[in-house]
């Protein structure tokens, strides 16, 4: 079993509708939850970070975490098809400067 | 935010020749850095953890000997490709760890694309 898992995909959405990616991690000591947007042919960019359970909202992006269920998601409202790309959920101990990476699931919005 | 350089953005080289990447935080100082290495349509993979003053600690199968990393100040890491063949082309990304206000948050660089002739 992988530590952060993710569904590959590709998931695929028309425009303007709700994007839901999921991820699950399996260490209970995780405090810290992180998700890098990659677009094809360039490197990772953090684009959201989420320490408590509940929900953080960033414009069109929201984080939401269930440490219980060691659970985390990012919804993107609106998407736009500028929102095509791999993205990649990432957990750490806080403390640890390694965080460890899901594989990414691959989004594609149609117009 | 934090920014991370890297350079160069490309490279090609022959077969048998060695080759640098610099990694450089700009705006803070990070005691630990990564080097992943990035296959066309596949996920990242850690090649090795850098931290400053410090041997690097290399991820298993990955050739210590092949991939010398170095780090030598708090904003600079450097990885070099030995006697690279067609097999290390690759992307080649670094990042570095901010020590943020609740947590470590990990930045990476553009990349640097490689390819062995």
């Amino acid at each position: 079993q992988k530590e952060v898992e993710q569904n590959s995909g590709p998931l695929s959405v028309p425009e303007g509708a709700i994007a839901s990616l999921n991820c699950t991690y399996s260490d209970r000591g995780s405090q810290s939850f992180f998700w890098y947007r990659q677009y094809s042919g360039k490197s990772p960019e953090l684009i959201m970070f989420i320490y408590s359970n509940g929900d953080k909202e960033d414009g069109r992006f929201t984080a939401q975490l269930n440490k219980a269920s060691q659970y985390v998601s990012l919804l993107i409202r609106d998407s736009q098809p500028s929102d095509s790309a791999t993205y990649l959920c990432a957990v750490n101990r806080r403390w640890a400067g390694k965080s460890t990476f899901g594989d990414g699931t691959t989004l594609t919005v149609k117009p | 935010g934090a920014v991370v350089s890297q350079h160069p953005s490309r490279v090609i080289c022959k077969s048998g020749t060695s080759v640098k990447i610099e990694c450089r935080s700009l705006d803070f100082q990070a005691t630990t850095m990564f080097w992943y290495r990035q296959f066309p349509k596949q996920s990242l993979m850690l090649m090795a953890t850098s931290n400053e003053g410090s041997k690097a600690t290399y991820e298993q199968g990955v050739e210590k000997d092949k991939f010398l990393i170095n780090h030598a100040s708090l904003t600079l890491s450097t990885l070099t490709v030995t006697s690279a063949h067609p097999e290390d082309s690759s992307f080649y990304i670094c990042s570095a760890s901010l020590l943020a206000e609740r947590s470590y948050e990990q930045y990476f660089g553009p990349g640097t694309r490689l390819t062995v002739t």
